[in-house]
C-alpha cells in the first residue's frame, strides 16, 4: 500500500538554527499537510497546502515556519529559527482531494529536539 | 473554543470486552466529517472509521462502529471483542466544509486505551 514517508526519524538541533524536514507524499495525493505532537498531547494542525501554495494555516505557522514543494515528489517543512517549544513530534500527512470526507494518510513522524 | 472534546483521558477494559470511547463536537456547518484514528506506542497515526453528517447509517469497519447521534453532537467509538493490540491512543477529529473542499482535520485530546488479559 502507497504510504507518506518522512525523513529523518529523529533530528536534533540547537536553538536558533533552522532545521528542514522532508516528506515525499503519496503519489497521486493532490493535498499536503503538516501536524506537530508535542509528547503525549494532541495533534496540532500546522498547514494546508495545494496547488503550490498554502490553503490553510493555523496560529502556530507563524513567520518561522514555512513549506515548499520544490520537485513534483518532496514537501518540506522549514523552521527558521528553532526555539525549546519547537521540539514535537512533525508529522507529514497527504490526502487525494480536499472535501471534508478525505481521510489523511499520515507519515511515520519526525521527532524534533531542540537543545 | 475546542471543536472536538474527548472527555476520558484514560480507559481500561479486558479483552474480548466491547468499550466506548467518547467524542462530542462543536460545528455550525451541516457539513461536516468526523473520523477516528488510532496512534499505538510506536507513534504512527492510523485510519479507523469515518462518519459523514449526512450519512444515514452508523459507520462500520470490522470491530470499529461509530455511534452517532447528530442532535447531541457526538460520535463515540465503539470497538467490540477488545483485542491486546488495540491498546493505543484514540483520536477523534473532524473536517468542515464540502465534498469539494474541506477544512483542516481539526482532533480531539484523545483518549489512551489500555487492554488487559
Amino acid at each position: 500500500e502507497p504510504e507518506v514517508t518522512q525523513t529523518p526519524s529523529h533530528q536534533v538541533t540547537q536553538m536558533g538554527q533552522e532545521v528542514i524536514l522532508r516528506c515525499v507524499p503519496i503519489s497521486n495525493h493532490l493535498y499536503f499537510y503538516w501536524y506537530r505532537q508535542i509528547l503525549g498531547q494532541k495533534v496540532e494542525f500546522l498547514v494546508s497546502f495545494y496547488n503550490n501554495e498554502i490553503s490553510e494555516k493555523s496560529e502556530i505557522f507563524d513567520d518561522q515556519f514555512s513549506v515548499e514543494r520544490p520537485d513534483g515528489s518532496n514537501f518540506t517543512l522549514k523552521i527558521r529559527s528553532t526555539k525549546l517549544e519547537d521540539s514535537a513530534m512533525y508529522f507529514c500527512a497527504s490526502s487525494e482531494l480536499g472535501g471534508r470526507r478525505e481521510k489523511l494518510f499520515f507519515g511515520s513522524g519526525t521527532q524534533l529536539s531542540v537543545l | 473554543a475546542q471543536k472536538i472534546t474527548q472527555t476520558q483521558p484514560g480507559m481500561f477494559v479486558q479483552e474480548k470486552e466491547a468499550v466506548t470511547l467518547d467524542c462530542t463536537y462543536d460545528t455550525s456547518d451541516p457539513s461536516y466529517g468526523l473520523f477516528w484514528y488510532k496512534q499505538p506506542s510506536s507513534g504512527e497515526m492510523i485510519f479507523l472509521i469515518y462518519q459523514g453528517s449526512y450519512d444515514q447509517q452508523n459507520a462500520t469497519e470490522g470491530r470499529y462502529s461509530l455511534n452517532f447521534q447528530k442532535a447531541r453532537k457526538s460520535a463515540n467509538l465503539v470497538i467490540s471483542a477488545s483485542q491486546l493490540g488495540d491498546s493505543a491512543m484514540y483520536f477523534c477529529a473532524m473536517r468542515e466544509g464540502t465534498n469539494q473542499a474541506g477544512t483542516a482535520l481539526i482532533f480531539g485530546k484523545g483518549t489512551t486505551l489500555s487492554v488487559s488479559s
